[in-house]
This record gives structure tokens, C-alpha cells and sequence, in this order.
């Protein structure tokens, strides 16, 4: 059973709120990801991280943030949320490739409405 | 290089089989595969590390035929449980280790 949890599952703000998804890991791993998808559409990459201290911008681009300050917590920032943020964020983890297990496990997603 | 999946949809009745294609134009190290269901996260189905492998988890196989940088997913005597959308995730040889790219899907129905 994947540990890989994410707050608020759902989300319905005004447009210019600064707002914070939380995805926090019980499972050790080092590589963290930060996906937006549209429903019944492809996963977009938006953010990874390697480890601590470590974030890189993923394929789509995109108006958020990330920090990885601690291996197990992965919080992602929109300074000033807009319509167009309208979408479903899934965070998702998985160990170092080294260990040739590298499978990503999923976090349950938070749904995000913005007015 | 986002990897191209076919096909987009299929509707099966239940007991039917059906295959799901991913290939990639890239040199590949790996081919993931995951379900997800309707309002659900992605759920980790399988890994193909190497060229030829084959793996399988009840009546759910994969192919991973490196040369033609593809992998096919097949779903023997499929059960309404399997309905979903499947996604393929590719890691090539450029940027092992690093984050996948996923294919944009194929949606499968299992009726009755």
C-alpha cells in the first residue's frame, strides 16, 4: 500500500488567491513529481525533484512553485491562482532508480477550481 | 518525447481480449504502465526493464520489444474491473533515472 498523501483534495478559490497543495511521503523515496491533469486527459509533468534541495520544471510549462526542504514533503505554490489553473494536481513518488524499482506511486489528487 | 499509445479507446465485452500499443521515436530503457480509474490516481501496473521482456499479473501481460522502441499491453478474458484508462510511461536511454513521459492514454470500456 502506497503512503503518499495530498491536501486539500478539493479546492474552490477566487481568482489572485496565493494557495499551497500539500503531498507529503511515508515511503523514504528520493524522487517526487508534481503532475496537472485535465479530466479523462494526459499526465502533464510540472515539477520533480531528485532529493533535497533538488526541483526541476517538467515538460508543460507552468505558473507554480515547488520547494523540497524535507525528503517526505513536496508542497507545490501558485502565488496568484487563476481560472486557467482550473485542473487536478497529482503528486507522486518513487525510489532511486538504483534500486531498479523505480515504479511511481500516487498520490489521491486534489481537484482545484478557481472563480 | 512523448510516447504515442493506440489505440484511443476500445470498448470491449466482457471475456474479450484486447492489446494496447506505446512506442516511442526514442531509444528506451523502460516502459511503465498504469490503470487509472474513473475520479482515481494512476495505479502502478507493470515495469519492463529490458528488451523482450515479458510480464504478466493474472491475465494482464506486457511485451517490451526494444529494438522497435514499443512495448504492448494485453488483456486476456478482460473483466469489468478493467475498465480505465491505461497510460504507457517511457524512460529512454538519454534521461534514464529521470521523470517518465506518458503517453496520452487509451481509454478502455468493459460492458457486460
Amino acid at each position: 500500500e502506497a503512503d503518499i498523501y495530498q491536501t486539500p483534495r478539493y479546492l474552490v478559490i477566487g481568482t489572485g488567491k496565493k494557495i499551497t497543495l500539500e503531498c507529503s511521503q511515508t515511503m523514504g523515496h528520493d524522487k517526487m513529481y508534481w503532475y496537472q491533469q485535465d479530466p479523462g486527459m494526459e499526465l502533464h509533468l510540472i515539477h520533480y525533484s531528485y532529493g533535497v534541495n533538488s526541483t526541476e520544471k517538467g515538460d508543460l510549462s507552468s505558473e507554480s512553485t515547488v520547494s523540497r526542504i524535507r525528503t517526505e514533503h513536496f508542497p507545490l505554490t501558485l502565488e496568484s491562482a487563476r481560472p486557467s489553473h482550473t485542473s487536478q494536481y497529482l503528486c507522486a513518488s518513487s525510489a532511486d532508480v538504483a534500486s531498479g524499482r523505480n515504479e511511481q506511486f500516487f498520490g489521491p489528487g486534489t481537484r482545484l477550481t478557481v472563480l | 518525447q512523448q510516447p504515442v499509445q493506440s489505440p484511443q479507446a476500445v470498448i470491449l465485452r466482457e471475456g474479450e481480449d484486447a492489446v494496447i500499443n506505446c512506442s516511442s521515436s526514442k531509444a528506451l530503457y523502460s516502459v511503465h504502465w498504469y490503470r487509472q480509474k474513473h475520479g482515481e490516481a494512476p495505479v502502478f501496473l507493470m515495469i519492463l526493464l529490458k528488451g523482450g521482456e515479458q510480464k504478466g499479473h493474472e491475465k494482464i501481460s506486457a511485451s517490451f520489444n526494444e529494438k522497435k522502441q514499443q512495448s504492448s499491453l494485453y488483456l486476456t478474458a478482460s473483466q469489468l474491473s478493467y475498465s480505465g484508462t491505461y497510460f504507457c510511461g517511457t524512460e529512454s536511454r538519454s534521461n534514464s533515472g529521470y521523470a517518465l513521459n506518458f503517453g496520452k492514454g487509451t481509454s478502455l470500456l468493459v460492458t457486460p
